[in-house]
């Protein structure tokens, strides 16, 4: 399967503290993106690194990649009661279409 | 823009009923996705479009499943005869450039068949 697999599962933390999120994947890709999804919505698209970058910011987003581990990880930075949310990554393999994505991390940011 | 429309939010069916839910991508959007999401399998493509032509519908689960683009503007994901294990979240997305950006989701349509 090319789904990536999100570590934790489920993240909780308090107002004011950094969450870091993790998706491993199997096969090489042409770029990496990340979703959030609040409960009952759409996803929403957070940012997207290619796979000849190593990182990338947007605002208090701060996204790693790591062709090497086949890894990338997601920081949200001062983290906020609104920041609570699922959030997926999703690939874009070498040689497919379509993006693949991952069963997500619950993130629980308490006031 | 208002961003990729679904209707219904909400449907609540009985076994064997078909069921018809709509999209209205972005303006200029090319590519149109619909996904299918449940505790158990996550987020699963069902089907793409490219300039109204369905491209890829191998995810399509049975022929149960169908699923039209008669124009840029509108979309249409139909299950005939529905069943229970139909239930869960539809998606609808759009996309410039295919996957090399990123996709607009609509708020999706849950359905639940009993």
């Amino acid at each position: 399967s090319q789904q990536g697999e999100e570590d934790p599962q489920a993240l909780s933390i308090q107002e004011g503290e950094n969450a870091t999120m993790n998706c491993s994947y199997k096969t090489s890709i042409n770029n990496l993106q990340w979703y959030r999804q609040n409960s009952g919505r759409g996803l929403v698209h957070l940012i997207l690194i290619r796979s000849n970058e190593r990182e990338k910011h947007s605002g208090r987003l701060r996204v790693t990649l790591d062709t090497s581990k086949k890894s990338s990880s997601l920081l949200i930075t001062a983290s906020r009661a609104a920041d609570t949310a699922s959030y997926f990554c999703a690939t874009l393999h070498s040689g497919y279409s379509t993006l693949t994505f991952g069963k997500g991390t619950m993130l629980l940011v308490s006031p | 823009d208002a961003g990729v429309i679904q209707s219904p939010r909400h449907e609540v069916t009985e076994m064997g009923q078909e069921v018809t839910l709509r999209c209205k991508p972005i303006s200029g959007h090319d590519y149109l996705f619909w996904y299918r999401q449940t505790m158990m399998r996550g987020l699963e493509l069902l089907i793409y479009f490219n300039n109204n032509v369905p491209i890829d519908d191998s995810g399509m689960p049975e022929d149960r499943f169908s699923a039209k683009m008669p124009n840029a503007s509108f979309s249409t994901l139909k299950i005939q005869p529905s069943e229970p294990r139909d239930s869960a979240v539809y998606f609808c997305a759009s996309s410039f450039r295919q996957s090399l950006d990123g996709y607009t989701f609509g708020s999706g349509t849950r359905l639940t068949v009993v």
